[in-house]
């Protein structure tokens, strides 16, 4: 079955350092999203990525999927302690569904 | 802003007792989900439907667990009866339905079976 894993699986950073997730997925996608879900939250939409190779930016965040359609990445700049929380990448599980698979997910830790 | 609403937030129940929690999807959104999410993984689809009908119910434990969405607009996901393993938290989300629309969350329902 499908799987996709992110690395690292935990990062530790001091405020201001940048920060970068990788996203791997098993089998091609038709597009990316990610999620950012703060300690005892809920996921919420980060942004969707939908051609091989796009990159965006969102302020300090720069996402870019692969051109294979098979990995993206998530990077901060000069991180901040409101960066916390688990940053996710999903995609859908076969081409046409509008449903999402899950990564497994980074958890960042900021240190003031 | 519009969002998906879930009760109850917190629930404790004693394994072998029934559990339900509500979700009503964003207005209009034709798609709604349940999703668990086991702490430190990610979310794990349990079901989703497209209106009232259920379109992928794959990774449901049909033994102990049934959702319905009745008329097309709010859901309620059932666990009967509840073990141990089945704490978890329980998001519910929704999206207008189509390929490649974002999901929206709702702020889950935390689940402790004691």
């Amino acid at each position: 079955g499908q799987q996709v894993m992110q690395i690292p699986q935990y990062q530790h950073v001091q405020e201001g350092e940048d920060f970068t997730t990788y996203c791997n997925s098993s089998t091609t996608l038709s597009n990316i999203q990610w999620y950012k879900q703060r300690p005892g939250g809920h996921p919420v939409f980060l942004i969707q990525l939908v051609k091989s190779g796009e990159v965006k930016k969102q302020k300090r965040l720069t996402f870019q999927f692969g051109e294979a359609k098979k990995n993206s990445s998530l990077h901060i700049t000069a991180t901040q302690t409101t960066d916390v929380g688990t940053y996710f990448c999903a995609g859908p599980p076969q081409t046409g569904a509008n449903n999402l698979f899950f990564g497994t997910g980074t958890r960042l830790t900021v240190i003031p | 802003e519009a969002e998906v609403a879930q009760s109850p937030r917190y629930k404790i129940t004693e394994k072998s007792q029934a559990v339900a929690f509500w979700c009503d999807p964003i207005s209009g959104h034709a798609t709604l989900y349940w999703y668990r999410q086991i702490l430190g993984q990610g979310p794990e689809l349990l079901v989703q439907f497209q209106d009232e009908s259920v379109v992928d119910d794959s990774q449901l434990p049909k033994d102990r667990f049934s959702a319905e969405r009745l008329k097309g607009v709010d859901s309620t996901l059932k666990i009967q009866p509840a073990e141990l393993g089945d704490s978890a938290m329980y998001l519910c989300a929704s999206s207008p339905g189509g390929t490649g629309n974002t999901i929206y969350f709702g702020e889950g329902s935390w689940l402790t079976v004691v």
